[in-house]
């Protein structure tokens, strides 16, 4: 079974502090990971993905296959950071890949 | 540029009805999913399609009906609707294995009352 866990609901950190979220992922085979972001009043988008390993409003990622994580990281973090972020994962599925979420996490950034 | 749209946005809807959230993609993606999401659980997936014609389950599937019958089309039914029920939904779609990029529509607000 496919599953992805982000043990904190919510993040509050300092302007300028670093920021780390975490996911932990579940999966057999070989799967996609990426992480979305929701910033208020506006859809769900894609913010980076671990095929990619870019580098995206300075947001990095990498995944750990030995401790099954992707924990989404930034050095210092932004007001305009402030959302909420999603971890997914994608993997086969009977018909084909299904893209599933973790909980969420709230970031706060304060000045 | 549309992508993908959902209607209604709101809906209250009484105990027993039945109602039918519209989604609709004009970036003739294979993929499309409906996803519903309650504070502290995250999103979680109900159904998903990789084509017209194919539908499979998700995690949360029980109350929900879907049909693929368009490329375009993913609507997603509710028949006796229940309190439960009550939570944001949205749908999603991409072009397929390889081009994971998924893209939602705004949400549907449903209220079960």
């Amino acid at each position: 079974a496919q599953r992805v866990t982000q043990p904190e609901k919510l993040l509050s950190v300092f302007k300028g502090a670093p920021v780390e979220l975490k996911c932990n992922y579940s999966y057999s085979g070989s799967p996609e990971l990426f992480w979305y972001v929701q910033y208020s009043r506006q859809r769900l988008q894609l913010l980076l993905r671990h095929i990619s390993r870019e580098s995206i409003k300075g947001f990095t990622a990498d995944l750990n296959k030995g401790e099954t994580s992707f924990h989404l990281k930034k050095p210092f973090a932004q007001e305009e950071d402030s959302a909420m972020y999603y971890c997914a994962l994608s993997g086969a599925g009977e018909y084909g890949n299904k893209l599933v979420f973790g909980a969420g996490t709230i970031l706060r950034v304060k000045s | 540029n549309a992508g993908v749209t959902q209607t209604p946005k709101f809906r209250i809807l009484k105990i027993g009805q039945s109602m039918t959230l519209q989604c609709t993609q004009d970036m003739n993606h294979n993929y499309m999913y409906w996803y519903r999401q309650d504070p502290g659980m995250g999103l979680k997936l109900i159904y998903y399609s990789v084509g017209a014609g194919i539908t499979d389950k998700g995690e949360v599937p029980n109350g929900y009906n879907v049909s693929r019958s368009t490329t375009e089309d993913f609507p997603l039914r509710l028949e006796l609707a229940a309190p439960s029920q009550t939570s944001v939904y949205f749908c999603a779609s991409n072009r397929g294995q390889g081009y994971t990029e998924a893209f939602f529509g705004q949400g549907t607000r449903l209220t079960v009352v």
